[in-house]
């Protein structure tokens, strides 16, 4: 079967750095994607990475590993605002996107 | 704002009864999506259309039904709800099949009693 795995809660400290991981089993990989959650509210979209490497947009930066299956987010000099959850997907060999449960990142003062 | 419009934002349903989850989108994007969010799961695929017209079967299509008349318009339908269809509802939708940013709706929190 297909697999997203993610932690389900992480805690963090307004100002410091955090990564949250991401491990995938899927059949097939036509990219990964990250999206940002706020509680109560519509998912949106952070970043996409299809190819190894770091991609960094600003705070954020996501990170892509296809040979280990595994991409981490990695957000700098925290705000209270990123208070939410993160979803991990993959898109598979149909073209389907997989979802993992997302990470709810508390971020305390 | 552009975007997309979900309605209503919150429902309670008596079981057996059916409900249909309206969703409008202004981007004149052609490919678009239901997915229901239960806690602890990721978002789950319930159907798609990837243009007008069409539509196909996700990952949970049973006792949900589609239509996609027009570019604009993808309303969901349950035609008997049942209890395990309490869930919150996103409407999404992209400029193609394939294409890389999602843009979601704000959801429909729905309650089968």
């Amino acid at each position: 079967g297909q697999n997203i795995d993610q932690p389900t809660e992480m805690t963090a400290t307004e100002g410091a750095i955090v990564q949250i991981n991401c491990t995938y089993q899927t059949s097939g990989f036509n990219g990964l994607f990250w999206y940002q959650q706020h509680a109560g509210e519509a998912p949106t979209f952070l970043s996409y990475n299809v190819l190894d490497g770091l991609e960094e947009k600003g705070r954020f930066s996501s990170f892509l590993s296809r040979s280990k299956g595994y991409s981490y987010l990695l957000l700098k000099e925290l705000q209270m605002k990123d208070s939410a959850s993160y979803l991990c997907a993959v898109r598979d060999s149909n073209y389907q996107l997989i979802w993992g449960a997302g990470t709810k990142l508390i971020i305390k003062p | 704002t552009a975007g997309i419009t979900q309605a209503p934002t919150s429902q309670i349903l008596a079981a057996g009864r059916s409900m249909t989850l309206r969703c409008t989108q202004d981007m004149r994007h052609n490919a678009m999506y239901w997915y229901r969010q239960d806690l602890g799961l990721g978002l789950r695929l319930i159907h798609y259309s990837n243009t007008a017209g069409t539509t196909g079967k996700g990952e949970v299509p049973d006792g949900y039904s589609v239509s996609r008349a027009n570019t604009d318009d993808f309303p969901l339908t349950l035609a008997s709800a049942v209890p395990s269809q309490t869930s919150v509802y996103f409407c999404a939708s992209s400029e193609a099949e394939g294409a890389n940013v999602l843009t979601f709706g704000a959801g429909s929190r729905l309650t089968v009693l």
